[in-house]
């Protein structure tokens, strides 16, 4: 069975701070992904990486970065966190191709 | 603008009749759709998926049909069950994308005793 790990399910941080989330997956996949998730939104991709130390912006990356020194581990970095950044984060992977995406049980982040 | 939409924001359906959930996508460069089931503090479990060359993919109680003409696919749960209540989210992936999803808002799937 596939299996990705999020560092955290649930933080709360305060505005301003610098916030790192970290999904770990054991499967040897090339592609993990960063989403999150709102009410009435959807799922949004933030960040995708396909490969280590490669990144690709998602839909929604204005205030995100993302870090990926290896191919097991991929971070997800607010910069300066703002109380519009609470949210449902998601990280997924993928062995590459057109397959099915494997989803972390989620971090539900509060920045007050 | 939305490539994915799934109009139906929620839907209430009896324990052991069939669900229907609808999916529509804009996006013709799409060739590969999925269906994720998601419970409430959990991340999106994979449940079924089609690829556009077929019209039809059946996996014990869910069936997806994919009506390329119509852009338009359809999640079948037969029978429902109680543990089939949770949002479900349709998703699309296009061959140029680096093969990433756009996914709809979902669907919350009640069931009714």
């Amino acid at each position: 069975d596939v299996k990705v790990t999020q560092s955290s399910r649930y933080l709360v941080k305060r505005t301003g701070e610098k916030v790192f989330l970290e999904c770990v997956q054991d499967m040897d996949h090339e592609n993990m992904f960063w989403y999150r998730q709102d009410p009435g939104l959807g799922l949004r991709l933030i960040y995708f990486s396909y490969d280590v130390k490669m990144k690709e912006k998602g839909d929604i990356p204005e205030g995100y970065s993302v870090s990926r020194e290896k191919k097991e581990r991929f971070s997800l970095i607010l910069e300066s966190a703002s109380t519009n950044q609470t949210s449902m984060y998601l990280c997924a992977s993928r062995a590459g191709g057109p397959y099915e995406q494997y989803f972390g049980p989620g971090t539900r982040l509060t920045v007050t | 603008d939305q490539q994915v939409k799934q109009n139906s924001p929620s839907l209430s359906v009896q324990e052991g009749r069939i669900s229907i959930l609808n999916c529509d996508y804009t996006n013709s460069m799409f060739d590969y759709f999925l269906w994720y089931k998601k419970y409430p503090a959990e991340g999106p479990t994979f449940l079924i998926s089609i690829s556009s060359i077929k019209d039809k993919n059946e996996d014990g109680r869910f069936t997806v049909f994919l009506n390329k003409s119509a852009k338009h696919l359809s999640l079948h749960i037969v029978p429902s069950q109680p543990g089939d209540s949770a949002v479900y989210f349709c998703a699309a992936s296009g061959g140029g994308s680096n093969y990433k999803l756009t996914f709809g808002k979902g669907t919350l799937l009640t069931m009714n005793p």
